[in-house]
């Protein structure tokens, strides 16, 4: 595998049910983030970690939890979603996102759909 | 508040023809302007980029036009081929915590 990877490529899950999205980097780097993208809105950010430590939180609903257990993985735990939470989910990683005007590479992202 | 705005939100051109894509900004602190083309089914990649204190870049068929006074940039797609035809998001970056604000994005599709 190279690049960033995201399992899985499609996700549909009830509002009651529990999802975790996974990411994995095989780029060396030390930052990963998850985004939002909505179909003809900008892409949104939604958290970063750097280094396995959270450092940006855009005011994402605390259904939505992040974990990043080491520099190659970042997980994305769903809970209790609603309807406009469907969305395409965008994994990114860059050699560090604090030190640094490194470039961002993505997934090719996880397609959610929320019934 | 959207802080880069994008326009068209989809244009078709023949093939050879030229695709113009525009995007504009307020806020100063922005100081690094990348383009990426992202294809179905995948995610956003760098296509080209530019700094402020240039006002032209050309990779290729593909160049970036930069006016820092209207605080406004373009992507030309000269000699548009079929293989081109993706969603373009236009970005621009703050200096001080690197972070990325994308423009909503523009559909190209390129008729044969």
């Amino acid at each position: 595998e190279t690049g960033v990877t995201q399992t899985p490529r499609h996700l549909v899950m009830g509002m009651t049910n529990k999802k975790s999205l996974k990411c994995e980097q095989h780029l060396g780097h030390n930052a990963m983030y998850w985004y939002k993208q909505s179909a003809k809105k900008p892409l949104e950010l939604m958290f970063v970690y750097n280094f396995k430590e959270q450092t940006e939180n855009n005011s994402v609903p605390s259904r939505f939890s992040p974990e990043c257990p080491n520099s190659s993985h970042l997980f994305l735990h769903l809970h209790t979603l609603q309807p406009e939470d469907s969305a395409l989910y965008l994994c990114a990683s860059s050699q560090d996102s604090r030190a640094g005007p490194y470039e961002q590479y993505f997934g090719p992202g996880t397609r959610l759909t929320v019934t | 508040q959207q802080q880069v705005k994008q326009s068209p939100q989809s244009l078709i051109v023949q093939k050879g023809g030229i695709s113009i894509i525009n995007c504009a900004y307020e806020n100063t602190a922005f100081d690094y302007f990348p383009w990426y083309q992202q294809f179905p089914g995948k995610g956003p990649a760098l296509l080209i980029a530019i700094r402020p204190d240039v006002s032209e870049k050309k990779e290729g068929r593909f160049t970036i036009s930069f006016n820092k006074s209207a605080k406004q940039f373009s992507l030309h797609i000269m000699d548009s081929q079929p293989g081109d035809s993706a969603t373009y998001f236009c970005a621009a970056r703050r200096g001080q915590d690197y972070k990325l604000s994308f423009g909503a994005g523009t559909t190209v599709t390129v008729r044969a």
